[in-house]
Formats: C-alpha cells, structure tokens, sequence
C-alpha cells in the first residue's frame, strides 16, 4: 500500500495563478483532509470529507475549493493564489472508527507563491 | 519541513535520557488524543493516542498520561535516541466530530 499520496512535491506560483493539488488513498479510508502548515502555526484545516459526497469548511477555508471525486482522491484548489497561501499543505485521511480517529498523512506539498 | 521548527518550543537532551514533552488541550469536552512525530521534510506519523477513560497508555519506549482535571497532556519517551528528534505534535478530538484539533508542537533535539 502507498497510503497517502500527494502531487505535486513543490511548486511556485505567481499571484493570481491557479493550481489543484492532488490527493489520493488507498486505504479504503472514508473521511480525508486538508490542512496547512506555517512555522509556529501548527497544522490548521482548511477543508475535509466525513465521507464519499460530503465536503465541510475547517478553520481556514477562503481562498480554497476541494472536490471529493470518489472515496480514493480528495484535491484542493487554489483558484487565485495569494503570497498568504504559501504553506506547506498535507493531505490526510482516516477510517473513522468511534475507537479511534488516527489521521494518516501524505508527505506534503511545498507551495511558494510570488 | 524543517521550517516547521521555526518559533516553537525546544527539548533538548541527551542520548539516553528520558523525555518529557508537554501538551495543554483546549476544550474539557474532548475525549480522544494523539500524539504525532514529524520529523524534517516529511508528514505527520502517528505515535500514540490515548481515549479520556484512560489516564495512562505505553506503547514502545512511549507513554502518554492524560490529566483532565487540568486539560493537560504529557508523552514520555524513554532512553532517547537521535533518531526522536523531530516536532511533536497533540491533537484532540471532540466528542461527536470527525476532525483533529492540533496544538502547535514541540521540538525535540537529541544530541549523541
């Protein structure tokens, strides 16, 4: 199993751009999150998926879409990037069980915007 | 990832030695917790976790022990080895959600 899956690694974009990033599982998780990072921030939601149909804000949403495209692939979506949304953005998905509600996580997406 | 570090709480040791690192939780009416390991350039990996029935849990070289009187949780690491070092993160659930709330983190940096 590859787990979580994130494309691409890195990527710069100019103010205004637009890109998506890809997320993928293979773990026949139901739910599936995105976050960012910033240096002393910790790690903040932007959007999740409790399951297959469903998408909800987190606690940092404007400036982000998400399309849930089937229970494996959740993408985030910039649709104008700002020079605030350079991040460190990881994708994660969970089972969802009531005895735990681990996280998995993908390896990340650098993102720089100019 | 290694900007990760930037501006946050610092654990120094030295090999060997037990660890203690230190996590407040904001809301009393959670009731599931995890730590994670993030070590440079990579994701998150889980470590432990903990349910709000338990007080103390210990897996492999690790113990998390969960005050609720306080809102107070702890992960001890035992004989710490330079391959710990990373930030560690809380994370807490509220009961009835289906989302990690995570606290800022702390660095751990194990010198040979």
């Amino acid at each position: 199993n590859a787990g979580v899956t994130q494309t691409p690694k890195f990527q710069v974009l100019k103010t205004g751009q637009s890109m998506t990033l890809q997320c993928a599982q293979d773990m026949n998780h139901n739910s599936m999150y995105w976050y960012r990072q910033d240096p002393g921030m910790g790690l903040r939601l932007i959007y999740y998926s409790a399951s297959e149909g469903t998408t909800d804000k987190g606690e940092v949403p404007n400036g982000y879409n998400v399309s849930r495209l089937n229970k494996r692939e959740f993408s985030l979506r910039l649709e104008s990037a700002a020079p605030s949304q350079t991040s460190v953005y990881f994708c994660a998905s969970s089972l969802q069980r009531s005895s735990s509600y681990e996280q998995y996580f993908g390896p990340g997406t650098r993102l720089t915007v100019t | 990832g290694e900007s990760v570090g930037l501006h946050l709480p610092t654990l120094s040791v030295q090999e060997g030695d037990n660890s203690i690192i230190n996590c407040a939780y904001s809301n009393s009416a959670s009731d599931y917790f995890i730590w994670y390991k993030q070590e440079s350039g990579k994701g998150p990996q889980f470590i432990i976790d903990i349910r709000s029935n338990m007080d103390k849990r210990q897996g492999q070289r690790v113990t998390v022990l969960l005050n609720k009187t306080v809102k107070h949780l702890s992960l001890q690491i035992a004989a710490t080895q330079p391959g710990d070092s990373a930030v560690y993160f809380c994370a807490e659930n509220l009961s009835g959600y289906s989302t990690l709330t995570f606290g800022k983190g702390t660095m751990l940096l194990v010198s040979p």
